[in-house]
């Protein structure tokens, strides 16, 4: 089982939806959870971070946490061509010296 | 604010050459300093950290090293590429214990010929 994992898609939605992206983690221990935005050729970009069970919203963007079920899901509400892009999530383990554990992320495509 | 520079953008060397891309952190210190690859198409992968000067932790066992002459400056090298070597390397920073948001810089893309 993969530390951190994600479906890779690719994961298509209309313009104006609500793209929904998934990602699991197997260390109940994990404290930190992270999204990335990675454009075709570019570097990652944060997004969202949550540290704690619920939902954490920033613009069109909503984290969501629940450590009960070890998963972290990021919606994209009212999706543009220009969300199109890879999308990371990456994990914070207690013990893991200051290490992140990335999934091998969810390419999205907003369809115009 | 805090920014991260790293350099070249873009490399293209033979086999056996040896490398060295360089990142530097600006607006902080003491940060925790970290090099990815990234293959095409894959996930990112962890190859050295630091936590202060003089201190690094490595990831997977290969050609390539790391070192730390100043708090901000990471520096990762190799003394003979390997055509295995090939990808896009990503320096990133974050400061605290690790449970802070890494930052990455824009990376290098590397070819070897």
């Amino acid at each position: 089982q993969k530390e951190v994992e994600q479906n890779s898609g690719p994961l298509s939605v209309p313009e104006g939806a609500i793209a929904s992206l998934n990602c699991t983690y197997s260390d109940r221990g994990s404290q930190s959870f992270f999204w990335y935005r990675q454009y075709s050729g570019k570097s990652p970009e944060l997004i969202m971070f949550i540290y704690s069970n619920g939902d954490k919203e920033d613009g069109r963007f909503t984290a969501q946490l629940n450590k009960a079920s070890q998963y972290v899901s990021l919606l994209i509400r009212d999706s543009q061509p220009s969300d199109s892009a890879t999308y990371l999530c990456a994990v914070f383990r207690s013990g893991s010296a200051r290490q992140l554990t990335f999934g091998s992320g969810t390419q999205l495509t907003v369809l115009p | 604010s805090q920014t991260i520079h790293q350099w070249p953008a873009t490399l293209v060397q033979p086999v056996g050459s040896p490398l060295s891309l360089e990142c530097t952190v600006e607006g902080t210190s003491n940060p925790n300093l970290y090099w990815y690859r990234q293959a095409a198409g894959r996930g990112l992968q962890l190859l050295f950290y630091s936590v202060g000067i003089g201190q690094i932790s490595s990831e997977v066992p290969q050609n390539l090293s790391a070192s730390r002459p100043q708090d901000r400056q990471f520096i990762l090298s190799s003394k003979k590429l390997l055509l295995s070597d090939s990808g896009f390397y990503l320096c990133a920073w974050n400061g605290g214990k690790g449970d802070q948001p890494q930052h990455f810089g824009d990376g290098t893309r590397l070819s070897i010929l």
